[in-house]
């Protein structure tokens, strides 16, 4: 089966602090993507990688960046932190080996930052 | 981009089967629909996929219409642990959205004993 983790289920960090979420897939995928959820407004894409050290914007990478210095690991990092950033931090990843468009994405736990 | 309409919410009795609707009347011929789930404080699920034929997995069945503008996933014995959010999703090909999901509102469903 297919394990995607992310390093906490909770975090509280204050306004101006910078944060850093980590994410581990043990299927070496090549495909690895943040998203944020929050209340109707549903998943949204921050980040994507395709490989390693590459990146992509999704739809919201205002205040946020990322890094994926090894294949199963992708970091969002919230360089310095405000209210609004408080969410549910949900990371996926998918193989390649699929035909493109057919790929699934495998989910995380989800991280629930609040920041005050 | 293809959108899809779903139920706001939907009750089953445990170990009926639950029918779970889906509008997608702007599919494009080579988008694929996908059906994840997310129950409450955990990630989305991955329940199953199709273009055009039906499918069936251990988790759930996948009816497209011949028109492929409307699906339905099917829940064949709906248990308590089955209650979550139902989400049907159409892929966006392209160069600007590959490997991006577009989760809309989804469907709450709720099995009940």
């Amino acid at each position: 089966d297919v394990k995607v983790t992310q390093s906490s289920r909770y975090l509280v960090k204050r306004t101006g602090e910078k944060v850093f979420l980590e994410c581990v897939q043990d299927m070496d995928h090549e495909n690895m993507f943040w998203y944020r959820q929050d209340p109707g407004l549903g998943l949204r894409l921050i980040y994507f990688s395709y490989d390693v050290k590459m990146k992509e914007k999704g739809d919201i990478p205002e205040g946020y960046s990322v890094s994926r210095e090894k294949k199963e690991r992708f970091s969002l990092i919230l360089e310095s932190a405000s209210t609004n950033q408080t969410s549910m931090y949900l990371c996926a990843s998918s193989s390649v080996l699929t035909a493109r468009g057919r790929e699934t994405q495998y989910f995380g736990p989800g991280t629930r930052l609040l920041v005050l | 981009d293809a959108k899809t309409t779903q139920p706001t919410s939907m009750d089953c009795a445990e170990g009926r089967a639950a029918n779970l609707p889906c509008n997608h009347s702007t599919i494009s011929g080579n988008e694929y629909v996908y059906w994840y789930r997310q129950i409450h404080s955990q990630g989305p699920q991955y329940i199953i996929h199709g273009l055009k034929n039906n499918e069936t997995n251990e988790m759930a069945s996948l009816i497209i219409t011949e028109d492929r503008k409307s699906s339905t996933l099917i829940l064949p014995h709906a248990t308590l642990r089955d209650t979550a959010v139902y989400y049907c999703i159409v892929r966006v090909l392209g160069a600007d959205s590959w490997g991006k999901l577009q989760f809309g509102a989804g469907t709450q469903v709720v099995v009940t004993p």
